[in-house]
């Protein structure tokens, strides 16, 4: 596609239960980012991928985060037994590829998911 | 460990002011590269520019410009006559050799334009 797309763009769930966000890379990036922005707070770094490796996943919160990519395209981001604070837009971004960022990422528009 | 800050969480100018947001940035890599993101109201983070270590250069875009300096680990952002429009949450991002590519963020900074 022409852009990054995440989906749902919106996702309204019960503490508890899981949860799986998509995103689909342009065309042709090996490089694919999640982050998290919680309420008028900076983009929180969760796992990046190279191809379909995740070489850093450091900022993965806890044990109930976890995501996958196949075919170095689609990622799905999973959360596990969601919690309140878990509340916040997920977004997500890829670039040409990743080395040091030689090349700028493009976001989606992000999902937004409420726990209630 | 790569850092970024940005000092100013929000400013607020009127229309046709020049305002200037900072950035500093830390990382003990040689090679990297800095950034500069708009994210409106809307949400969309939006691709601002790009400048690599090794190119202090300054950089001027329309009413945008930028100012690298190594000296000081800072890479600053002015816009010039500013704009309603540019109204939003504006984010400096690192990435170094050492993150493997990944995109360290600021905290941001939220300027307001107001009429």
């Amino acid at each position: 596609g022409a852009g990054v797309s995440q989906s749902p763009s919106n996702k309204v769930t019960e503490k508890g239960k899981d949860v799986e966000l998509r995103c689909d890379p342009i065309s042709g990036h090996t490089a694919l980012y999640w982050y998290r922005q919680r309420l008028g707070q900076g983009l929180e770094f969760l796992i990046y991928f190279q191809g379909n490796s995740a070489p850093d996943k450091s900022g993965l919160p806890s044990d109930r985060f976890s995501a996958e990519r196949t075919g170095e395209s689609v990622s799905t981001l999973t959360i596990q037994r969601t919690q309140q604070e878990d509340s916040a837009v997920y977004l997500c971004a890829s670039s040409l590829a990743a080395s040091g960022g030689r090349t700028e990422a493009f976001f989606g528009q992000g999902t937004r998911l409420t726990v209630v | 460990a790569q850092k970024v800050t940005q000092a100013q969480t929000e400013i607020s100018v009127v229309e046709k002011e020049d305002v200037t947001l900072d950035c500093v940035y830390e990382t003990r890599d040689t090679t990297y590269y800095l950034f500069w993101y708009k994210q409106p109201p809307s949400g969309e983070l939006v691709f601002l520019i790009r400048r690599n270590s090794f190119d202090e250069q300054n950089e001027i875009s329309g009413r945008y410009s930028w100012n690298f300096q190594k000296s000081t680990s800072s890479f600053n952002f002015t816009i010039t006559a500013s704009q309603v429009v540019d109204s939003a949450v504006y984010f400096c991002a690192l990435s170094a050799l050492r993150s493997q590519g990944n995109l360290i963020f600021g905290k941001g900074t939220k300027l307001s334009v107001k009429p």
